[in-house]
């Protein structure tokens, strides 16, 4: 089976930095997805990744190590708006089936 | 920027029932997406459409549902007898390409099965 784990919920404060991690075990692996939802809202896209390494966008930045099957979203400068659930997504090997996580709550606190 | 729509936001229906979903997903895209979000929990891929066929599934994907693109703007999920255990938000999902990177997802039907 497709197995994705990230923690359920942290807490950091406003203007800090924090880190998301996401521990992967697929069938097939055709890219990581890092996905923002807010409560009641479709998930937007963060950012991704496919080859060893770090992607840098902003204040946001993702890490991928394909042979520990690890992934980490790094959130820098950390706002109040910034408190929403962060899903963790694989892209299995036919380029048209995803796998989620059950995301994490941040909640950032003044 | 172009987004995906969907109606209705909020459906009602008692179960047993058969509902239609609709999606227009953008204008210039060719893959699209369901994908089904129960309160609380994570989101579960569905269904993939590309080419007037299903592309991929997933295992909750069964005969109970089905999906169409009746025209070249609305796609939909139809979803027969409706059980309890149904009830979610479903999202629907559009891409350029099979490879492109990013899905657009649009707001979301609220399907409460009574």
């Amino acid at each position: 089976g497709q197995n994705i784990d990230q923690p359920t919920e942290m807490t950091a404060t406003e203007g800090a930095i924090v880190q998301i991690n996401c521990t992967y075990q697929t069938s097939g692996f055709n890219g990581l997805f890092w996905y923002q939802q807010h409560a009641g809202e479709a998930p937007t896209f963060l950012s991704y990744n496919v080859l060893d390494g770090l992607e840098e966008k902003g204040r946001f930045s993702s890490f991928l190590s394909r042979s520990k099957g690890y992934s980490y979203l790094l959130l820098k400068e950390l706002q109040m708006k910034d408190s929403a659930s962060y899903l963790c997504a694989v892209r299995g090997n036919n380029f048209n089936k995803f796998y989620f996580g059950s995301g994490t709550k941040l909640n950032v606190k003044p | 920027e172009p987004e995906v729509t969907q109606t209705p936001s909020h459906q009602v229906t008692q179960m047993g029932q058969e509902v239609i979903l609709r999606c227009v997903p953008i204008s210039n895209h060719l893959y699209f997406y369901w994908y089904r979000q129960i309160l609380g929990q994570k989101v579960e891929f569905l269904v993939s459409f590309y080419n007037n066929e299903i592309s991929e599934k997933s295992e909750i994907f069964d005969d109970q549902f089905s999906v169409e693109r009746p025209d070249g703007s609305n796609f939909t999920l139809k979803i027969r007898s409706t059980k309890l255990e149904d009830s979610a938000m479903y999202f629907c999902a559009s891409s350029e390409s099979a490879g492109t990177i990013r899905q657009y997802f649009g707001p979301g039907t609220r399907l409460t099965v009574t």
